[in-house]
């Protein structure tokens, strides 16, 4: 199946500063790829859907300015937390698709454990 | 009240059993249906999808679905010790795009 890689797998940080996390899809296109975000012992909640060459569109109670995602290629997005802060800390994973129409599978990349002290 | 519920567990079962895994929804526009795998600290993986009602088949796993109830199940006949990870229920009105997903079932296969 397609692979999805996420880099780095897991991030210390201090408190205020800003961290990327990166997406690639490594044998297809991804016209769209999102992010989830995963807190211990609850669901995958979806963060935004980003478009290649588009502005991200992000689910209602997510701050954009705060997680600014970027979908520069038809390979690569990525996610910065901008002025991370303790409750920040999460599992980040992010998903591709080939086509926009979403009657593909989101492939899943294996997470980014973010940890803000 | 949540769109997706689905009991955490865990659940622990012998080797050989025959597992159901079960999610409740209440978003009556969803008509796909998934089910992950995510083993600990990996994205989920997809084991099968189903659109709209129905049942669906594929190796040891089966999937359910049941829109009148409001109701998806997932059940793995001769479990297996690999077969411990958490499983994920997903469903969408549309596609693979926008997913909502269930907590997650812990499940744990001794052998």
């Amino acid at each position: 199946g397609a692979v999805v890689s996420q880099h780095p797998s897991r991030v210390i940080c201090k408190s205020g500063t800003s961290v990327k996390i990166e997406c690639r899809s490594l044998d297809f296109q991804a016209t769209t790829m999102f992010w989830y975000r995963q807190f211990p012992k609850q669901s995958l909640m979806l963060m935004a859907t980003s478009n290649e060459g588009s502005k991200a569109t992000y689910e209602q109670g997510v701050e954009k300015d705060k997680f600014l995602i970027n979908h520069a290629s038809l390979t690569l997005s990525t996610l910065t937390v901008t002025s991370a802060h303790p409750e920040d800390s999460s599992f980040y994973i992010c998903s591709a698709t080939t086509e926009g129409r979403g009657t593909d599978t989101q492939y899943f990349g294996p997470g980014t454990r973010l940890t803000v002290l | 009240q949540k769109e997706v519920e689905q009991d955490p567990g865990p659940l622990s079962v012998p080797e050989g059993a025959i597992v159901s895994l079960n999610c409740t929804y209440s978003n009556s526009a969803f008509q796909y249906f998934m089910w992950y795998r995510q083993y600990s600290r990996k994205g989920p993986e997809l084991l099968m999808y189903t659109y709209s009602s129905g049942n669906k088949e594929d190796g040891r796993f089966t999937a359910q679905v049941d829109k009148s109830s409001k109701y998806i199940s997932l059940f793995i006949r001769d479990s297996q010790p690999s077969d411990s990870a958490t499983y994920l229920c997903a469903m969408s009105a549309r596609g693979f795009q926008k997913l909502v997903f269930g907590t997650g079932t812990r499940l744990l296969v001794s052998p």
